[in-house]
């Protein structure tokens, strides 16, 4: 079947706009996820959705940064006023569940290669 | 705070040489580790957990919980092995992963 998608696979835009990042997951997948991976800081966790629970924000690194998941499907990842640190490539991920256990394996994307010019 | 480390940004060896990415972790419960990989212009995905204790393409990870580590192990590397390994730890029931900076290994012929 198909795996996680995420549109555009590539953007560039000026410093100070706003863009939307999107993710598709796997269906039937309740949990999703957003990484974010750039040169020097690796991989960091951004924010996780499970079902209807309140998502994890924890991982946001400004109020920028927020994201929704609408009918528990389809993700939007948002930044506003975007700086030339917010560079990275975006990541996101679902799994059949978040739970330790059967089905917790998260799935991953192609990402979102964000360029702040 | 919950942290992962790989010491190594780049670990290159020759065919056929064994091979050992290092991980070591900082989390005082008991975590759940990963090694996942990175192809070439491939999506990043799991290699192995701790917690199935199985062989994945000829590579094993140990957790040692006294030295927090779990590093990731091949006897014999093959080209085909060349990739981005990053090491990740998931400390609660479910949810987020903690990745590690990654190591690009390099095997050449």
């Amino acid at each position: 079947g198909a795996g996680v998608s995420q549109s555009p696979s590539n953007k560039v835009t000026e410093k100070g706009k706003d863009v939307e990042l999107r993710c598709d997951p796997i269906s039937g997948h309740t949990a999703l996820y957003w990484y974010r991976q750039s040169l020097g800081q690796g991989l960091e966790f951004l924010i996780y959705f499970q079902g209807n629970s309140a998502p994890d924000k924890s991982g946001l690194p400004s109020d920028r940064f927020s994201a929704e998941r609408t009918g528990g499907s389809v993700s939007t990842l948002t930044i506003q006023r975007t700086q030339q640190e917010d560079s990275a490539v975006y990541l996101c991920a679902s799994s059949l569940r978040s739970r330790r256990g059967t089905g917790d394996e998260q799935y991953f994307g192609p990402g979102t290669r964000l360029t702040v010019t | 705070a919950q942290r992962v480390t790989q010491p190594e940004k780049l670990l290159s060896v020759f065919k056929g040489a064994p091979v050992e990415l290092k991980c070591n972790y900082s989390y005082s419960g008991s975590p759940e580790l990963f090694w996942y990989v990175q192809y070439s212009r491939q999506r990043l995905q799991l290699l192995l957990r701790h917690i199935s204790r199985e062989s994945i393409k000829g590579f094993t990870a140990d957790l040692n919980k006294g030295e927090t580590s779990f590093h990731l192990k091949k006897p014999f590397a093959q080209e085909e092995d060349s990739a981005m390994y990053y090491c990740a730890l998931r400390y609660n029931q479910g949810g987020k992963l903690i990745f590690g900076q990654g190591t690009e290994l390099s095997v050449k012929p």
